[in-house]
């Protein structure tokens, strides 16, 4: 299994330009996140999805959209990306039915300018 | 209002010491609590987790003890290696319906371990 796998790695913006940042797992995982992870300030949950087509909103949402069509893939849209939006994205799934342990991919760093 | 707060804010430990770091948290909702470790470049990996039915779990050299009346918890890790260097989160959420979608995390600590 690849686990969740993140695409791209590195990503530089100017200023109102969109993008996807891609998420995909392939361990069946009902339950799919995103988070941004910013200098002391942790990681903080952006959205979540408890299974396909059903989406809700974290602790920190705003400029961001996703959808959820399938279960394997969790995209996370920027639609007019600002320089406050700078950051490292994780994204992460967990299964339904065990002790709650989330598996996060290796991380999308992305530069506003 | 942060939710899970962690201290100290940085440690540094001797080979073969024991380092302890410590969280809190606010919502009495919350009732499962992990560790997360995280090396420079790589996503979060669970370390350790709890639920508030134990005072205390071990697992190697890591151990969780967890304190419900004060609202804390710690990760203790016994014999500390220099390849324990990393930053370490404590999480929690609370159970049911996507609960284990939805952590909050501390800010995060960094550890060193000095040979």
């Amino acid at each position: 299994n690849a686990g969740v796998t993140q695409t791209p790695k590195f990503q530089v913006l100017k200023t109102g330009q969109s993008m996807t940042l891609q998420c995909a797992q392939d361990m069946n995982h009902e339950y799919m996140s995103w988070y941004r992870q910013d200098p002391g300030m942790g990681l903080r949950l952006i959205h979540y999805s408890v299974g396909a087509g059903i989406t809700d909103q974290g602790e920190v949402p705003n400029g961001y959209n996703v959808s959820r069509s399938t279960t394997e893939d969790f995209p996370l849209r920027l639609l007019s990306a600002a320089p406050s939006q700078t950051s490292v994205y994780f994204c992460a799934s967990s299964p339904r039915d065990t002790d709650n342990e989330q598996f996060f991919g290796p991380g999308t760093r992305l530069t506003v300018l | 209002q942060q939710q899970v707060k962690q201290s100290p804010q940085s440690l540094i430990v001797q080979k073969g010491g024991i380092s302890i770091i410590n969280c809190a948290y606010e919502n009495t909702a919350f009732d499962y609590f992990p560790w997360y470790q995280q090396f420079p470049g790589k996503g979060p990996a669970l370390l350790i987790a709890i639920r508030p039915d134990v005072s205390e779990k071990k697992e190697g050299r890591f151990t969780i003890s967890f304190n419900k009346s004060a609202k804390q918890f710690s990760l203790h890790i016994m014999d500390s290696q220099p390849g324990d260097s990393a930053t370490y989160f404590c999480a929690a959420s609370p159970s049911g319906g996507g609960a284990n979608s939805k952590l909050t995390f501390g800010k995060g600590i960094t550890l060193s371990v000095r040979p």
